[in-house]
């Protein structure tokens, strides 16, 4: 069975904090990662693709560890606006989209 | 920007009624797809298409169906809507969404079956 596992929080922040968390996903020939964002009654967003050797976007870092097959989501000096629903998304098909498998996604929230 | 436009975002149908969720995408993107959203459940693929008049089921197509008749509309239609496809519905449209791509969603239809 294909899945993919998050911790649905939610994630209490005070602003200016770091937060992480992770994502598993059974699949190890999955190919393709990503973290979509989706806030409160809205549409789910691209945030970043995670690639093998990590990536980061201004205070965002996602990371990739294929051996343990988990991605990890990191985000410094935390803001107001970066509360909201994270969801992990793995390309565990052929490589075509029908092949994305979204978690459940993990709430959190930014205390002022 | 590319722009997925879902024609109603709040729909009350009653158990039995014929629903038609409209989307439509203005980047000329060849793959478009449905999804339907639930609290504790995620996101589940419904149906998709990689190109005009061309459908494949996805997770969970059952009673459900879709029509692709031109490369920007892609529909999804409940023949007989029950109380349990309640929920919010998403489309989405791709370029290509496998290595690198990127999904484009509407801001869903919160359908509600009495």
């Amino acid at each position: 069975r294909k899945e993919v596992e998050q911790d649905p929080g939610p994630f209490n922040v005070p602003e200016g904090a770091t937060v992480a968390f992770n994502c598993t996903y059974s699949n190890s020939a999955s190919q393709s990662f990503f973290w979509y964002r989706q806030d409160c009654r809205k549409e789910p967003k691209l945030l970043m693709s995670v690639y093998s050797s990590g990536n980061e976007d201004g205070r965002f870092t996602a990371q990739l560890n294929r051996a343990s097959q988990y991605i990890s989501l990191l985000i410094r000096d935390s803001k107001l606006s970066d509360s909201a629903t994270y969801l992990c998304v793995v390309n565990m098909g052929g490589g075509g989209a029908d092949g994305l498998t979204f978690g459940k996604g993990t709430h959190l929230i930014i205390q002022p | 920007d590319v722009k997925v436009t879902q024609s109603s975002r709040y729909l009350v149908k009653r158990t039995g009624e014929k629903v038609f969720l409209e989307c439509v995408q203005d980047m000329d993107h060849e793959n478009m797809f449905w999804y339907r959203q639930d609290p504790g459940l995620g996101l589940r693929l419904i149906y998709f298409s990689y190109d005009v008049k061309m459908k494949e089921k996805g997770d969970i197509p059952e009673g459900y169906s879709v029509s692709r008749e031109k490369k920007e509309r892609f529909s999804l239609i409940l023949e007989s809507a029950s109380t349990n496809q309640t929920s919010m519905y998403l489309c989405a449209s791709s370029l290509w969404a496998g290595a690198t791509g990127e999904l484009f969603f509407g801001e869903g239809s919160r359908l509600t079956v009495l």
